[in-house]
């Protein structure tokens, strides 16, 4: 049983460009959320996907974009790369089980990509 | 204000040492509670979800108090191999299922 799995492991940009990450959730999750986690800081949300749609979002620029699957994987894209950029991005899969009481389902997380930005 | 709150640390316990961890979150309506466990460089793992009731496992014992709105985790008899940094982890209760971390807590355990 696979768990979440992400790539690349690394990535190497510049600044101005653009960078895909991409994510497969663990089997039996259909719901991926991204985080960006800064050297010595906690992650922090970016948004989460459900259904092929973005239900949540974060306090990030439209610069980070991203997409669900009908499989359930995504992607993550970040446009005009600066150097605060530079992060390991995380995603974290979880099943979601509706509305009301008992919704203590856990995310799990990826192994991540650690971006650098040059 | 940061939703949620930790003693950065860092905790330098001796192996066997009991040691206990808090935090603190902001929002009443928080619905999951969570500790999560982070070695240097690799990705949060789920230690344990936190009950109302409080719930243990193996080592470890969590405790949530709705009424202070804190959390806390309690390890036993640490091993150097619980080295990391604890972050505790909560989920509003919304219509989604973000995570709202804190700071983490690092432990080092000393042989």
């Amino acid at each position: 049983d696979a768990g979440v799995t992400q790539s690349p492991t690394h990535l190497i940009k510049t600044r101005g460009q653009q960078v895909t990450l991409r994510c497969s959730p663990k089997s039996g999750h259909d719901t991926v959320s991204w985080y960006q986690q800064a050297l010595g800081q906690e992650p922090q949300f970016i948004f989460q996907y459900y259904e092929e749609e973005e239900r949540q979002r974060g306090n990030f620029p439209d610069r980070f974009s991203g997409h669900q699957f009908p499989n359930y994987s995504s992607e993550l894209n970040v446009n005009a790369l600066l150097l605060g950029d530079s992060a390991l991005y995380l995603c974290a899969s979880s099943r979601d089980i509706g509305q009301g009481a008992g919704r203590n389902q856990p995310q799990h997380f990826g192994d991540g990509t650690r971006l650098s930005i040059l | 204000r940061k939703e949620v709150e930790q003693d950065p640390g860092p905790f330098n316990v001796p192996e066997g040492a009991t040691v206990a961890f808090n935090c603190t979150y902001s929002n009443s309506a928080s619905q999951s509670f969570f500790w999560y466990r982070q070695d240097c460089r690799k990705e949060p793992k789920l230690l344990m979800s936190v009950y109302s009731s409080g719930n243990e496992d193996g080592r470890f014992t969590a405790q949530l108090n709705r009424a202070s709105q804190y959390i806390s985790l309690l390890i036993r008899d640490s091993k150097l191999s619980d080295s990391a940094t604890y972050l505790c982890v909560v989920r509003l209760q919304t219509g989604a299922n973000n995570l709202f971390f804190g700071t983490g807590t690092r432990l080092t355990v000393i042989p």
